[in-house]
């Protein structure tokens, strides 16, 4: 079974950027997709986009281009995600997710991440 | 202001059979599959129903899914006190080329 480990919580300023990580163990993690969803504090999920770590490709939400990152390195099975000009409302806690695509119908997420939260501070 | 609409909250007392709906638009669950998730308190989510109404392995089947037209329902029957937690519908949106959520449906359990 395929478990997903985060990186620990990180307090950042506005203005920049934070890294998160997702290590997979236990499963295949090449021909899946890997996604990134956030959760502002008290709100619901916000899909940010995923990779195909086989594949390299990624897809992203509108809302995002420009402004994350998503990469994977297959040789330590761990995916990565950078969301960079960090504002107030960025403050949220960061989810993984395996997903068995990153575009159309059968995009899902399971399992997730234990979750990783930033706190954007001025 | 969320692409998928629930309802804020729900309740139900033990042993009650009680529903959440989940609506969309053609763009999304019109033309996409619906997918469930719970989040207990304090923890990640978890995949509760994939594909308008297949349940994981471990899911009970007191969890039960639905969709007809623009519209799913998440049915819960046998409420339990652990069953407790707020309840996520999402789909693909063709128009946004995106993965929507509703806003989340808080279950309480009286």
């Amino acid at each position: 079974q395929v478990q997903l480990v985060q990186s620990g919580a990180e307090v950042k300023k506005s203005g920049s950027s934070v890294k998160v990580s997702c290590k997979a163990s236990g499963g295949t993690f090449r021909n899946v997709g890997i996604s990134w969803v956030r959760q502002a504090p008290g709100q619901g999920l916000e899909w940010m986009g995923g990779i195909i770590p086989m594949l390299g490709t990624t897809n992203y939400a509108q809302k995002f281009q420009g402004r994350v990152t998503i990469t994977a390195d297959e040789s330590t099975t761990t995916a990565y995600m950078e969301l960079s000009s960090l504002g107030s409302e960025d403050t949220a806690i960061y989810y993984c997710a395996r997903s068995p695509s990153i575009v159309g119908a059968t995009v899902y997420f399971d399992p997730w991440g234990q979750g990783t939260l930033v706190t954007v501070s001025s | 202001q969320s692409v998928l609409t629930q309802p804020p909250s729900a309740s139900g007392t033990p042993g009650q059979r009680v529903t959440i709906s989940c609506s969309g638009s053609s763009s999304n669950i019109g033309d996409n599959f619906v997918y469930w998730y719970q989040q207990l308190p304090g923890t990640a989510p978890k995949l509760l129903i994939y594909k308008n109404y297949q349940r994981p392995s471990g899911v009970p089947d007191r969890f039960s899914g639905s969709k007809s037209g623009t519209s799913a329902s998440l049915a819960i029957s046998g409420l339990r006190s652990e069953d407790e937690a707020d309840y996520y519908c999402a789909s693909w949106d063709d128009s946004l080329s995106g993965q929507v959520f509703g806003g989340g449906t808080k279950l309480t359990v009286l």
